[in-house]
């Protein structure tokens, strides 16, 4: 079962516009992780927000997580063309360190 | 350092047939987890080996069974193969005590026909 569905499924933008992805799961969690997937390739991990943790940044990204309406935000700041991809999130719950993901967002940045 | 590897890259088989897929975790990392994503779909955790037990399951039938060895190399097999086998099988492995963060290797394409 998916416990994280993204929103939108799928988002166009042009190059140098901020794109934002969201996430919403269903129970508590220990943590809410955010990957990147490149035409059904492995997937490359972007960041790691705890569940004390409010905000991060790393480099272009920035996600937010608020535990009281379950869910999570990934900003994309001044998109490139190589950000295309499919970005998922996935939820680490309990003791089991098994990683729920949700379904996925395409994103498309347009030259 | 050589990431997570995975072989082979693709795989073909019919209906009732049985697969092996492989993984070699990332240096130093000792727990390794399948998942299985369908196409559009995210991953789905399968089950995860630490110490050459299998540590934790997910909603998968008997059919998908594991194995890891002592230098932490994992498989994954799936006998009786269903058209619905098809799928990127996705290794993922782990630093010992940190298995909330994996590394995920490139994937095993299996179709099944």
């Amino acid at each position: 079962s998916q416990q994280g569905e993204e929103d939108p499924q799928a988002l166009s933008i042009q190059e140098g516009e901020n794109a934002t992805m969201n996430c919403s799961y269903k129970t508590s969690i220990n943590n809410l992780q955010w990957y990147r997937q490149n035409s059904g390739r492995g997937l490359v991990h972007l960041i790691l927000i705890r569940s004390n943790e409010r905000e991060k940044h790393s480099g272009r990204l920035r996600v937010t997580l608020d535990t009281s309406k379950k869910s999570s935000s990934l900003l994309i700041t001044a998109s490139r063309a190589a950000d295309t991809a499919s970005y998922f999130c996935a939820t680490d719950v309990g003791s089991a360190r098994q990683l729920t993901f949700g379904s996925g967002t395409q994103l498309t940045v347009l030259p | 350092d050589a990431g997570v590897t995975q072989s082979p890259t693709h795989l073909i088989k019919t209906r009732g047939q049985q697969v092996t897929l492989r993984c070699s975790p990332k240096s130093g990392h000792d727990t390794v987890s399948w998942y299985q994503q369908a196409l559009g779909q995210g991953p789905q955790f399968i089950f995860q080996y630490y110490e050459e037990e299998e540590r934790q399951r997910g909603n998968f039938p008997d059919r998908f069974s594991g194995h890891q060895y002592p230098n932490y190399s994992s498989e994954l097999n799936v006998n009786a193969l269903l058209l619905g086998d098809s799928a990127l099988y996705l290794c993922a492995s782990s630093l010992p005590g940190r298995a909330d963060t994996q590394y995920f290797g490139p994937g095993t394409r299996l179709t099944v026909l």
